[in-house]
């Protein structure tokens, strides 16, 4: 079975300073690859998505992602993060014979003015 | 536009109580999730249903029962309420399923605590 791990439990930033979230996984296949954001109080939503395909992604809210085969990782960047993106963000992994997703354990950011 | 709406957002139960989660989607999805969040452990899928009639195990299923009572709903029953079982949990849906890379939708949760 496919595993997910986020190895920052919390990271804190500066406002306006740049934000790389780590994700690796362990799966011998390319698995389908995802990245939600968890607001307080709220459920996740996606911000970007990987599947095949050119191994940099784009997604919402100014995030982006690559896809790194060679050291099994899905790495989240930020140029410049801002006050609301102070969340709970959760890399996931669909994979094996029905893609079921696995998600990390989250990592937390708190962002300083 | 609802999207996905649980209800209650939050309850309190104590050990040995029963209880039923509901969770209904208006976006015509065929696919709908249980997830349980607890600290340190991300999310993990506690039963998923493909298509309307058809439910299955995920990745931590025991005491918890399911029903797909149409389209819409998709509702998450504890039989008998554990302390183990305080969580927040989350009812996803999306169209396709996993298979098909699509995200899933997710509503605001329900906090539970079972004392």
């Amino acid at each position: 079975a496919q595993s997910v791990t986020q190895p920052d439990i919390h990271i804190t930033v500066s406002e306006g300073a740049s934000l790389e979230l780590r994700c690796n996984y362990s799966y011998g296949a390319t698995p389908y690859l995802f990245w939600y954001v968890q607001s307080p109080g709220q459920g996740l939503q996606l911000l970007l998505k990987y599947f095949s395909g050119d191994t940099l992604v784009q997604g919402i809210k100014g995030f982006e992602a690559e896809f790194k085969r060679s050291q099994s990782s899905f790495n989240l960047r930020k140029p410049s993060v801002h006050w609301s993106d102070a969340a709970e963000y959760f890399c996931a992994v669909g994979a094996g014979i029905d893609y079921k997703l696995s998600f990390g354990a989250g990592t937390t950011v708190t962002v300083r003015a | 536009n609802a999207g996905v709406t649980q209800t209650p957002k939050f309850q309190v139960l104590k050990t040995g109580q029963s209880m039923t989660l509901q969770c209904a989607q208006d976006m015509n999805h065929n696919s709908m999730y249980w997830y349980r969040q607890d600290p340190g452990m991300g999310l993990r899928l506690i039963y998923y249903s493909a298509s309307e009639g058809t439910t299955d195990k995920g990745e931590v299923p025991n005491g918890y029962n399911v029903s797909r009572l149409n389209k819409r709903e998709f509702s998450l029953r504890l039989e008998s309420a554990a302390p183990s079982q305080t969580s927040v949990y989350f009812c996803a849906s999306s169209q396709g399923g996993y298979r098909t890379n699509e995200k899933l939708f997710f509503g605001s949760g329900t906090q539970l605590s079972v004392l």
